[in-house]
């Protein structure tokens, strides 16, 4: 257990659908991440939060939206889902200076 | 801007040494190193911070130059373990607001 936890760990869905990916930080940290890995491509960055503001975007499509909630738990909406979108979903934490502990994702299938 | 890591892939047998290299375009504030096995999560090993300060909990030394841009990830007398892809992140500052972009990874293949 790396102390981020990440659920569901898996998710089937149509396309057109919408969900909700949830990720609780190790204690402590105040950085969550949301990173996107495509079969066999490496993390794509998609948003970064401190202390529940946003910091950081990245490649983040428009139908794609996250947040940062007062007990730092993190939620990352995907909706419209088209097939191009399944993938792995990770989370991760850290304190400054010091390395990302990763979730152990969330694997999205949309057919 | 992604880093750019070398080689792409790498076969070894147990007991040899490998390099893993990672270079920017950019000034760096710090790289970090990882390790994945499939189907995994990224494990953290290594963070190299601007003004030489290493943290890592894993016996795997890495060097940084500032200068360059550049970070190498060293994997001596490599073991069945060390299987892997292996990634690359930059931050080019520091402070809250940072990310860490990742290369594309190395795969790393240890053989009997």
């Amino acid at each position: 257990d790396s102390g981020v936890t990440q659920t569901p760990k898996h998710l089937i869905t149509a396309t057109g659908q919408r969900v909700t990916l949830r990720c609780s930080p190790r204690s402590g940290d105040l950085s969550v991440y949301w990173y996107q890995q495509s079969l066999d491509q490496g993390l794509q960055f998609l948003i970064q939060y401190y202390n529940g503001e946003e910091r950081a975007k990245g490649n983040i499509l428009e139908r794609f939206s996250a947040q940062q909630f007062p007990d730092l738990h993190s939620e990352l909406n995907l909706s419209s889902l088209e097939l191009g979108d399944s993938a792995l979903y990770f989370c991760a934490s850290s304190a400054l200076n010091y390395g990302y502990t990763f979730g152990s994702g969330t694997r999205l299938t949309v057919v | 801007q992604q880093p750019v890591q070398s080689p792409q892939a790498v076969i070894l047998r147990e007991g040899e040494d490998a390099v893993i290299n990672c270079s920017s375009s950019k000034a760096l504030y710090s790289v970090h190193w990882y390790r994945q096995k499939h189907g995994e999560a990224p494990v953290f090993l290594m963070i190299l911070l601007k003004g030489g300060e290493q943290k890592g909990h894993e016996k795997i030394s890495a060097s940084f130059n500032e200068k360059k841009q550049q970070s190498s990830l060293y994997l001596t007398a490599s073991q069945l373990s060390y299987s892997g892809t292996y990634f690359c992140g930059t931050l080019n500052y520091g402070g809250s607001q940072g990310n860490l972009i990742f290369g594309k990874g190395t795969k790393l293949s240890v053989k009997p």
